[in-house]
Order: structure tokens, then sequence, then C-alpha cells
């Protein structure tokens, strides 16, 4: 079975501070990961996906993630947070199996001071 | 186009009461999937249903089980309520391995 760690239960920057939260995951097998978001009193968004292809990947609201299938991981990254990053943000994986079930982290809560 | 609906928004019930949670997948979508989030964790895996079938279930005892209708929606039933089910259930719907989700079902057990 995979499982994902995610490195920092919590995480505060200023405004317009580079961004880098960490993941790995735990699977011998072809993943698919993904990076969601959690905007407070919103649900679950996809913030972006890898399934293949160039392992620089890149999201919406100019989130990017990198996959170093080495080091089993799938680091998110934004160059300057804005307030409105505030979140939680959830890393998961996906045994490709054909299936679509995820396997979650446990979230890093991002708190940005304006 | 409807995104992920899930009713009610919020439930309060007994220990040992038994709950009924409902959701409709996005349009289009014939797989449901439901997850529990406890409070500070991320979620966790329960069932998936496509074609009416439980196709792959998680780590949940029988306690917890679903349904899927001719239409899609789906519906998770929880039996002999524990404080410990008091969590964020959330639905997810799918197509081409990705999955969107609904907004919760918060369920307190008292």
């Amino acid at each position: 079975a995979q499982s994902v760690s995610q490195h920092n239960h919590h995480v505060i920057l200023s405004e317009a501070a580079s961004l880098e939260l960490g993941c790995n995951y735990s699977y011998g097998g072809t993943v698919n990961l993904f990076w969601y978001v959690q905007y407070p009193g919103q649900h679950l968004q996809l913030l972006l996906k890898y399934f293949s292809g160039d392992p620089l990947v890149k999201g919406i609201k100019g989130f990017e993630a990198e996959f170093i299938k080495s080091k089993f991981s799938f680091n998110l990254r934004k160059p300057s947070v804005q307030w409105s990053d505030t979140a939680e943000y959830f890393c998961a994986v996906n045994a490709n199996s054909g299936y679509s079930t995820l396997t979650f982290g446990k979230g890093t809560m991002l708190l940005v001071s304006p | 186009d409807a995104g992920v609906t899930q009713s009610p928004t919020h439930l309060i019930k007994t220990r040992g009461q038994q709950v009924t949670l409902r959701c409709s997948p996005k349009s289009g979508h014939d797989t449901v999937s439901w997850y529990q989030q406890a409070l500070g964790q991320g979620p966790q895996f329960i069932f998936q249903y496509y074609e009416e079938e439980e196709r792959q279930r998680g780590n949940f005892p029988d306690r917890f089980s679903g349904h899927q209708f001719p239409n899609y929606s789906s519906e998770l039933n929880v039996n002999a309520l524990l404080l410990g089910d008091s969590a964020l259930y959330l639905c997810a719907s799918s197509l081409n391995n990705e999955q969107y989700f609904g907004p919760g079902t918060r369920l307190t057990v008292t």
C-alpha cells in the first residue's frame, strides 16, 4: 500500500516570500501525483497534477511542482506567496492501477501574513 | 455545470445511531468515492463505487456501507455510530483519474 508524508504541518510566511512544501511518497510502482488546496470554508480543489512527461508541472495561481522519481518526491513551490494563498495544502498519490482512489498526506497549513 | 453536491451539510447524531449521507456526482462522471477527513488529518479513502458496485475499499469496518444508484448518485451509511466517527465526510466523483470533491458533510457524534 502507498503512503504519503508531508514534511511540515504548519508553515508561516510573509507576503512575497518563496514557498516550498515537501511531499514524499512510498510506492514501488507507477504513480500519479496531485496537490490539492483547501481554502478556509471551501472544498478541496485541484492545484496541479502529474501523470507522465515533463516532471516540472505548472498549476493554477502560479504554483508548480517537481516530480523527482529517484527521491520519491513531489514538492510544491511558488516564488512569491500572497495573503490569499493562506490555506491547507494536501499532497496525494494514486497508484496508476486504473482506479482513481487517492492516498493523502496529513496536510500543511500555510498562513501568509500581509 | 453543477459540481459535486452533498447533503446534508451538517449533522449531529448520538452514539449507536445510524446515518445516511448523500452525494450527487459532477455531470458526466460515473465513479464516486467517499473519504473521511478527521480534524487535522488528510482525507482517508473509505470506498469507491462504479456501475453500482463497490469496486475498491479502504481500511474501514463493515459498519460503513454504501450504495450507488443508476443515475450515479451515491449514499454512505454508517451504523452503530462511535464518537470517533465524528469527521468531515467527502464525496468525490472522477473522470480520467482526476477526482473532483464536494463540500463535505460535517458529522458530529455525541
